[in-house]
């Protein structure tokens, strides 16, 4: 079976101070993971995605996280946080059978001035 | 190249009373998925639609149901509403294989009372 798990689903950092937003993911095969940030009232956004190539993956905004196969990780992080990081992330995992995203609960970042 | 749009953004229906939400995938995706967003539930997978065919179905009772069309837009229809139905139903679009990204709409927020 599949399944995502983020650990805090409320983190607040301070800005400029590093951010670092945790999920496990449980998975059979190899899978596809994803990052996904909501602004209220808003839809998701990509922020980055892991598909078999490098396992340190860059994407908008600053933020990046890293594929451990080790530890079946894939944080998320961003060096120096700022107010506009505030927001709901969720991070998901696809697997080639079944062709179906699995979210995680969700982690909200507050941003502290 | 315009977002993924789902209409209506906003809905409140009355217990037993049905329903029925549009997407518009963006030009060129094949791929139509459905979620149902909630505070205690958090993202889950309703179903996925290519090329007019159902691909794949999350834990949904039958009151939940959808289709695709020709070019791409799908409905879903909601039948004998629930106050638990009461949700955010995210779309999200994309070109067609399981690595590809989903882009999100910005849902239709459904009150039921």
């Amino acid at each position: 079976a599949q399944s995502v798990t983020q650990l805090g689903s409320h983190v607040s950092v301070s800005e400029g101070a590093l951010v670092l937003l945790r999920c496990n993911y449980s998975s059979s095969v190899p899978p596809y993971l994803f990052w996904y940030v909501q602004y209220p009232n808003q839809g998701l956004q990509l922020l980055l995605k892991y598909t078999s190539a490098a396992t340190l993956v860059k994407g908008i905004n600053g933020f990046e996280a890293e594929f451990k196969k080790s530890e079946t990780s894939f944080h998320l992080t961003k060096p120096s946080a700022h107010m506009s990081d505030a927001a709901e992330y969720f991070c998901a995992v696809r697997i080639n059978t079944g062709n179906q995203f699995y979210f995680g609960t969700g982690t909200s970042l507050t941003v502290i001035p | 190249k315009a977002g993924v749009t789902q209409t209506p953004r906003y809905l409140i229906k009355t217990r037993g009373q049905q329903v029925t939400l549009s997407c518009s995938p963006i030009s060129g995706h094949r791929s139509v998925s459905w979620y149902q967003q909630t505070p205690g539930q958090g993202l889950q997978f309703l179903f996925e639609y290519f090329s007019e065919t159902q691909r794949n179905k999350g834990n949904f009772p039958g009151r939940f149901s959808g289709r695709q069309f020709s070019n791409s837009r799908s409905e879903m229809n909601v039948s004998t509403l629930e106050l638990g139905d009461s949700a955010l139903y995210l779309c999200a679009s994309s070109l067609a294989a399981v690595t590809d990204t989903q882009y999100f709409g910005p849902g239709t927020r459904l009150t039921v009372l």
